[in-house]
């Protein structure tokens, strides 16, 4: 089956302490990318990758970092999570090229105490 | 910048109606928009996915048109039933081939048995 995989679902954790989100597509997209989702904010995209080796920044990159080993795996890495990147964050992924659309993982909900 | 803007926020209804959802966008120069449905907690499913050169796509009892040139979608949901209640978001992609999705905020609509 077609999808993006992240993990964990859900993370409670406290101020400073490293932690990484993992993402995972099986379709041999090029294109992934991490959201975050918050209340009257909507989706904002924090990093995308168009390939291996390939990362850049979106809107709200500030407290985050990416890393793009392998085609399939996008893992979003919080060094020194706070408070506020308390959020609902998702991994997408498509092809880079064409029109296709873009696949969503389940999310990933983290509190940070 | 690009804005997309979800009307209503909110929309309640009885079991059986058609009902239109829209989206407006002030950036015309988009490369597709894609519509999405999000259940409470979960993820983003896509519904619908129109190119910029396309008028309307239809998917089983969703209809959804594009009017580039005025910055406007709807999604057309014909004999609700209460499993469509969800929230409804709409994105649009811009016409670069690394760029990323801006959502609207969503219309979470309600359908009542």
């Amino acid at each position: 089956e077609a999808q993006v995989t992240q993990n964990p679902r859900y993370l409670i954790t406290v101020t400073g302490k490293k932690l990484t989100v993992t993402c995972s597509q099986n379709m041999n997209h090029e294109y992934m990318s991490w959201y975050r989702q918050d209340p009257g904010l909507g989706l904002r995209q924090i990093y995308y990758s168009m390939n291996v080796e390939v990362t850049d920044k979106g809107d709200v990159p500030e407290g985050y970092k990416v890393s793009r080993k392998e085609k399939r795996n996008f893992p979003l890495i919080l060094e020194s999570p706070s408070p506020n990147q308390t959020s609902l964050y998702f991994c997408a992924s498509r092809k880079q090229r064409g029109w296709d659309e873009q696949f969503f993982g389940p999310g990933t909900r983290l509190t940070v105490l | 910048k690009q804005e997309v803007t979800q009307i209503p926020a909110a929309l309640s209804v009885p079991e059986g109606e058609n009902l239109v959802l829209n989206c407006s966008f002030t950036d015309s120069a988009i490369y597709n928009l894609q519509w999405f449905r999000q259940d409470p907690g979960k993820g983003l499913t896509s519904l619908l996915l129109i190119q910029s050169s396309q008028r309307e796509q239809t998917s089983g009892r969703l209809n959804a048109s594009l009017d580039k040139s005025s910055g406007r979608s709807t999604l057309y949901i014909a004999a609700s039933q209460p499993g469509d209640s969800a929230t409804y978001l709409c994105a649009v992609r811009k016409e670069t081939s690394g760029s990323r999705l801006t959502f609207g905020e969503g219309t979470q609509l309600t359908v009542n048995p």
